[in-house]
């Protein structure tokens, strides 16, 4: 069972449309949650850190769900520059940061 | 610049040769990571180092690989005797301490002919 796992889409939505993604962590023990977007043939960039009480940033929410060990983020009013692919990430102890597959996302005129 | 810096940009080398890529972390963080992504594929971890710990090298695919990281700041990445299957973008990434989100440079795309 992979680490972390992710559904790959592709999700299609059209602009506007509220959008959200769920990741699983195998490991218990992780401890710091990250989201990250890659668009093709670029470098992933942080998107934000996921904490346990749940942050915003403007259109964007990340929950973290420890009992049930998911992660999820929230896009309200897509636009078409939030077509990427959105990396789960986490970290545990000294070990470095995981990274999901991914899931694409695809926002349409 | 204050992001992360990787050279070269792009690298075309023989079947068999060695290649060395490298990284500059941003100043003062002590947590660096090498990654490599193939076209189309998630990332795959190589090596990690924090502070002056010992690195996790449990990414690394072979023993043609290493890496070291001088003075705790320009990291290298070797690749002796390269195979075509060693093709794809080698990414670099920093943080301030190996708790937080890492910054990634622009990676290195090295292709094996």
């Amino acid at each position: 069972r992979k680490e972390v796992e992710q559904d790959p889409g592709p999700f299609n939505v059209p602009e506007g449309a509220t959008v959200a993604f769920n990741c699983t962590y195998s490991n218990s023990a992780s401890q710091s949650f990250f989201w990250y977007r890659q668009d093709c043939r670029k470098e992933p960039k942080l998107l934000m850190s996921v904490y346990s009480s749940g942050n915003e940033d403007g259109r964007f929410t990340a929950q973290l769900n420890r009992a049930s060990q998911y992660i999820s983020l929230l896009i309200r009013d897509s636009k078409l520059s939030d077509s990427a692919t959105y990396l789960c990430v986490v970290k545990r102890g000294r070990r470095a940061l995981t990274f999901g597959s991914g899931t694409r996302l695809q926002v349409q005129p | 610049g204050a992001g992360v810096s990787q050279s070269p940009s792009n690298k075309v080398t023989e079947k068999g040769k060695d290649v060395e890529l490298r990284c500059d972390p941003i100043s003062g963080h002590t947590a660096l990571y090498w990654y490599r992504q193939s076209l189309g594929q998630g990332l795959e971890f190589l090596i990690y180092f924090q502070g002056n710990s010992a690195p996790d090298k449990s990414g690394l695919p072979s023993d043609r690989f290493s890496a070291e990281r001088t003075g705790g700041s320009v990291s290298t990445l070797t690749i002796q005797r390269t195979q075509q299957e060693d093709s794809a973008v080698y990414l670099c990434a920093s943080s301030l301490d190996g708790g937080q989100g890492a910054f990634f440079g622009q990676g290195t795309r090295l292709t094996v002919v």
